[in-house]
Formats: structure tokens, sequence, C-alpha cells
């Protein structure tokens, strides 16, 4: 398994600010991804964090809005920018320990609610 | 593109009650097929997975099926615990590698009363 620390874990927030969610990793992982849970949905992946180059974002999400930094193999960043309350979700980051294992691990998650 | 469709919650049912969560997919190729619970205050956890048409995965006392024929993996349990209340998710996974991606369910949120 992989333990995956998240911070915040929640936050408020106001609208207009941006925020910095960070995902440790206890161990060396092949791929780290960002999910969006909004109130009442399932989850939505945001984007691949790519180590030393840039995130591979999804269909409607782009950098501007969720710049996502992976600077290693353990850790990456996701930034909601310029928030607005439609932003309020949960943000939980997700690791794949090889590029080739079917089983993704997931953090606590942060719980964002943006006023 | 991919899709899962599973039971709308909330479910309510009594300790030692029979379980079943429908699920069903919607995939272009040959997807791994999964079960993720997330209890109370917790992340999410993977209870089961599946990764090809037949294969059973089980864990906890839950079982899902693969079945190609039906596109399903529904997830049973014939006597739920307290302990059981949480959201279960299905989802799957069409390839691994640089093309990984998890589609989800809604989540069902399942709870048990003694």
């Amino acid at each position: 398994s992989a333990v995956i620390s998240q911070k915040p874990s929640r936050d408020i927030c106001q609208r207009g600010t941006s925020l910095t969610i960070q995902c440790q990793v206890d161990s060396q992982v092949t791929m780290m991804f960002w999910y969006r849970q909004q109130p009442g949905q399932s989850l939505t992946l945001i984007a691949t964090a790519n180590q030393g180059s840039e995130a591979t974002y999804e269909s409607g999400f782009v950098i501007d809005k969720f710049p996502i930094s992976r600077p290693n193999l353990t850790f990456s960043t996701l930034t909601v920018s310029n928030m607005s309350p439609e932003d309020s979700s949960i943000y939980l980051c997700s690791v794949l320990r090889r590029a080739d294992a079917s089983e993704a691990f997931f953090g606590q998650g942060t719980r964002l609610t943006v006023v | 593109g991919n899709s899962v469709t599973q039971m709308e919650g909330p479910v309510t049912l009594s300790e030692e009650a029979f379980l079943t969560i429908n699920c069903t997919y919607t995939a272009t190729g040959y997807p791994s097929l999964f079960w993720y619970v997330q209890y109370p205050g917790e992340g999410l956890q993977l209870l089961l997975k599946a990764t090809k048409a037949d294969d059973k995965g089980s864990n906890k006392g839950f079982e899902a099926t693969y079945r190609k024929e039906t596109t399903s993996f529904h997830l049973e349990k014939g006597s739920v615990q307290v302990s059981d209340s949480a959201v279960y998710f299905c989802a799957l996974s069409e390839s691994g590698g640089s093309n990984y991606k998890l589609t989800f369910g809604k989540g069902t949120l399942l709870t048990v009363n003694p």
C-alpha cells in the first residue's frame, strides 16, 4: 500500500484567493493524480501530475485555474486559483505505485469551502 | 466515453441484512473494475477489484463478479454490520501507465442500524 498525507484537510477561503494543497507519499510512486468531488457528485479526474514536466489536464480543466507541480516522485501540489463558490469541493490526491499497477491509493482529501 | 452507473442511495439496512449495490458500466475496451469504500472521516480505500470477465473480487465478506455480458459489477454482502456504514463507489479503469484514469460512479451511502 501507500500512505498519503494531504494538507490541509479542510479550509474555508474567500472568493478570489488561491489555495495550494499538498500531497506527500511515504515512498516513490510512478503516477500521481488529482481528483475533485463536488457535493453530491462523483469523483472527477482533474489532471495527472508529471514529474519534471507540465501536468496532463482532463477536458474542462486548465492549468491557469489548477496549476500543479510535481518536483519529485513523492510530492505534488495542486493550486486552486482565483476561487469562486463553485470551486467548493473535496480535492483528492491519488497515486499508482507502478505504471502497470491496477490499484490506486487515495489521500484523505481536502474539503474546500469558498465563501 | 467511459461511464459508471451505480444505485442511488442512501441505503439503510438493519444489521445482518443482505446488501446489494448495483453497478453497471460503459467502456470501449476491457476495463478493470473496482469497488472503493470511504468510511466516515477517512480517505477512499480499495475494497475489491476484478480485472477480467468472470473474475470475482472479494474482501471483508463483500463480493462482486465481473459480468461482461451484462456489463455489471454488483456489490454484495450476505450479512452487513454497523461498521460497514460508509460510502461505496464503483469505478473502472481502462488502461494502465500514462493512460491510467479511474471513472467513478456517484457513490452510494450505506447506513447499517443495530
